[in-house]
């Protein structure tokens, strides 16, 4: 079935320097792939997303770039910071139309990737 | 905007008992979604809405998990009766329909933390 694997699982980073997560999705009609941050006892929260349309896109010190053709989307994070310690989610999703008056969005999450800054 | 509200916060069960928890979406969000965050994995889709009628329950456990969602506003989902393994964060959210193939973005609630004992 569809899937989304996420890696790495845990990641460790001394303050100041980046961080990579990557994803591969398995379902080639993902079209939407959005990044959620989730802090510890807190809701998840987006922080970035790309379509499918897009190789690329940066909101100050995060960024995402997508390589369709393989079919995975990587979260960076540049000059990272305390507040950076998180659960991050990927996810991949697409809309399917069951109907001529139904449309509803199918989302698939990956595992999540624990990451602590170290001040 | 206000954003997705749900309650309890917390709940401590004995199992075989039942549960029930309750989502207010944002407002005009047409989709609804429930899912199962058990400890140090992502979120498991239980059950998606769209208005009031079901889109995708093919992973909800249909013998013990039960969700509805009248007038196409508020949702709760039961459990009946309650598993050990069913201990995980109950999270809720919501979205506007999708339109021309544009995905819409999730907002999340806080979550209802579940223990059965």
């Amino acid at each position: 079935g569809e899937n989304v694997e996420q890696h790495p699982s845990t990641l460790s980073v001394q303050e100041g320097d980046s961080a990579v997560i990557k994803c591969t999705y398995s379902d080639s009609a993902s079209n939407y792939f959005p990044w959620y941050k989730q802090e510890l006892g807190k809701r998840p929260q987006l922080i970035i997303d790309i379509r499918s349309n897009v190789g690329e896109k940066k909101d100050q010190r995060i960024a995402v770039t997508l390589n369709k053709t393989a079919k995975h989307f990587s979260l960076h994070i540049t000059e990272t910071q305390p507040e950076d310690s998180a659960v991050y989610f990927c996810a991949a999703s697409h809309t399917l139309l069951p109907s001529m008056k139904t449309s509803y969005d199918k989302v698939i999450f990956g595992p999540g990737t624990s990451l602590s800054v170290i001040p | 905007e206000a954003g997705v509200a749900q309650s309890p916060r917390y709940k401590i069960i004995e199992k075989r008992q039942s549960v029930a928890f309750w989502c207010n979406p944002i407002s005009g969000h047409a989709t609804l979604y429930w899912y199962q965050q058990i400890l140090g994995q992502g979120p498991k889709l239980l059950i998606q809405f769209q208005n009031n009628g079901v889109v995708d329950d093919s992973q909800l456990p249909k013998d013990r998990f039960s969700a509805e969602r009248l007038k196409g506003v508020d949702s709760t989902l039961k459990i009946q009766p309650a598993k050990l393994e069913d201990s995980a964060v109950y999270l809720c959210a919501s979205s506007r329909t999708p339109l021309r193939g544009v995905q819409e973005t999730q907002y999340f609630g806080p979550g209802t933390r579940l223990l059965v004992l």
